[in-house]
């Protein structure tokens, strides 16, 4: 079945350090890939997504790559934010149309 | 914009109660989802429904039922409440036509404490 792997964390970094969390995926056909953000007692919301092959979204400063060669759709970004610390999930739209998602990242950045 | 609501942030019951967890989307989505969200465990489907009367067991159903009787209103109930069911319940939706390509909707979550 449909699986995502991401990264464990605490992924611990200074404010303007570069950020990259992994994502790998197991996915019949080529489904779209999304990222998800959770602030701090907050619901999930999408922060980007790709729908095929080499598309690369971006939302805020972050980016993805759907990597079809790889299974991958590591989520990057340049210089983060004290304000970007929340966990972070990966996710396929999954089969059945039940989304399968990661065990989440959760990102902390010191001023 | 669209959205999801979730009647409640915070509630705290009491063992033994039977509690609602109503959850509301304008967005005329077909799929709707119950999750539960403890440290370290991830995101954990407990049921959803793609049609209205319409159910599923997700991976962790005991201990709860929903009722689905209109399109856009999904309930989690938990039939006599028990500590150990102490935890965020997210609740989600998504469109059902668009299959491969669609993304899920959550709204902000119920932080529940059964005491």
């Amino acid at each position: 079945g449909d699986s995502v792997t991401q990264m464990e964390g605490p992924v611990t970094l200074s404010e303007e350090a570069f950020l990259t969390i992994n994502c790998t995926y197991t996915a019949t056909g080529y489904p779209s890939l999304f990222w998800y953000v959770q602030y701090p007692g907050e619901g999930l919301q999408l922060l980007l997504k790709a729908t095929k092959a080499d598309d690369k979204g971006s939302n805020k400063g972050f980016e993805a790559t759907y990597r079809k060669e790889t299974t991958s759709f590591h989520l990057e970004k340049g210089s983060v934010q004290v304000s970007d610390s929340a966990v972070y999930f990966c996710a396929l739209p999954g089969g059945s149309y039940i989304p399968t998602f990661g065990r989440g990242t959760s990102l902390i950045v010191h001023p | 914009d669209v959205k999801v609501t979730q009647s409640s942030r915070y509630l705290v019951k009491r063992t033994g109660e039977k509690v609602f967890l109503e959850c509301v989307q304008d967005m005329d989505h077909e799929n709707m989802f119950w999750y539960r969200q403890d440290p370290g465990l991830g995101l954990r489907l407990i049921y959803f429904s793609y049609d209205v009367k319409m159910k599923e067991k997700g991976d962790i159903p005991e201990g709860y039922s929903v009722s689905r009787e209109k399109k856009e209103r999904f309930s989690l109930i938990l039939e006599s409440a028990s500590t150990n069911q102490t935890s965020m319940y997210l609740c989600a939706s998504s469109d059902r036509d668009r299959g491969l390509y669609t993304e899920a909707f959550f709204g902000q979550g119920t932080r529940l404490t059964v005491v």
